[in-house]
């Protein structure tokens, strides 16, 4: 089964407004890290954050994690068009050597 | 730098016909991944490899055989092609002890199965 299980599954919202997608797991996590998939396209990775962060920026955007409540999740602020495409949650459980990831948030930004 | 390559981008079987679909990737990364990306789905893990000459089964590895006979290709065979295996295939990888398993995707390859 799968470790991240995303919310929503689709999101549309207008360009400039702030996106917020998120992320629940089940076991202990070594990390975790969210990536994009544009339509097409292979996987690119955003941001990483380790289990012992509780936030982290880079650019737009702003990831948090709450290791008691096994979630996290992905701001982007000041959306833009070209953010449009799938967002994945994947995890690096303690002690595995592969990452497990989510179903996926689909994210449209409307002009 | 190429990063990692898929060939070939799309493929049309017919069930029971066979096929390897070969990923390369160019940055000397230790491990390596095959996943299948399916609508709703998400990606799942089929086999994965943490060395040359090493491979480990994923999440579905059912109907799959890998092997990685040199560190800088890992191969993915569907010995007799279901139409349950109609789906993108994803190869990843990611260097051994950079303490966060970063993965560098190829662009996927689109395999119908008829």
């Amino acid at each position: 089964s799968q470790q991240g299980e995303e919310d929503p599954q689709a999101l549309s919202i207008q360009e400039g407004e702030n996106a917020t997608m998120n992320c629940s797991y089940k076991t202990s996590i070594n990390n975790l890290q969210w990536y994009r998939q544009n339509s097409g396209r292979g996987l690119v990775h955003l941001i990483l954050i380790r289990s012992n962060e509780r936030e982290k920026h880079s650019g737009r955007l702003r990831v948090t994690l709450d290791t008691s409540k096994k979630s996290s999740s992905l701001l982007i602020t000041a959306s833009r068009a070209a953010d449009t495409a799938s967002y994945f949650c994947a995890t690096d459980a303690s002690g595995a050597q592969k990452l497990v990831f989510g179903q996926g948030t689909r994210l449209t930004i409307n002009p | 730098n190429a990063g990692v390559t898929q060939t070939p981008k799309f493929r049309v079987l017919k069930t029971g016909q066979s096929m390897t679909l070969l990923c390369a990737q160019d940055m000397n990364h230790e491990y390596m991944y095959w996943y299948r990306q399916d609508p709703g789905m998400g990606l799942r893990l089929i086999h994965y490899s943490v060395g040359e000459g090493t491979t480990a089964k994923g999440e579905v590895p059912d109907g799959y055989n890998v092997s990685r006979l040199k560190k800088q290709n890992f191969l993915l065979g569907l010995e007799s092609a279901a139409p349950s295996q109609t789906s993108v295939y994803f190869c990843a990888s990611t260097a051994f002890g950079s303490g966060a398993n970063v993965l560098t995707f190829g662009a996927g390859s689109r395999l119908t199965v008829l």
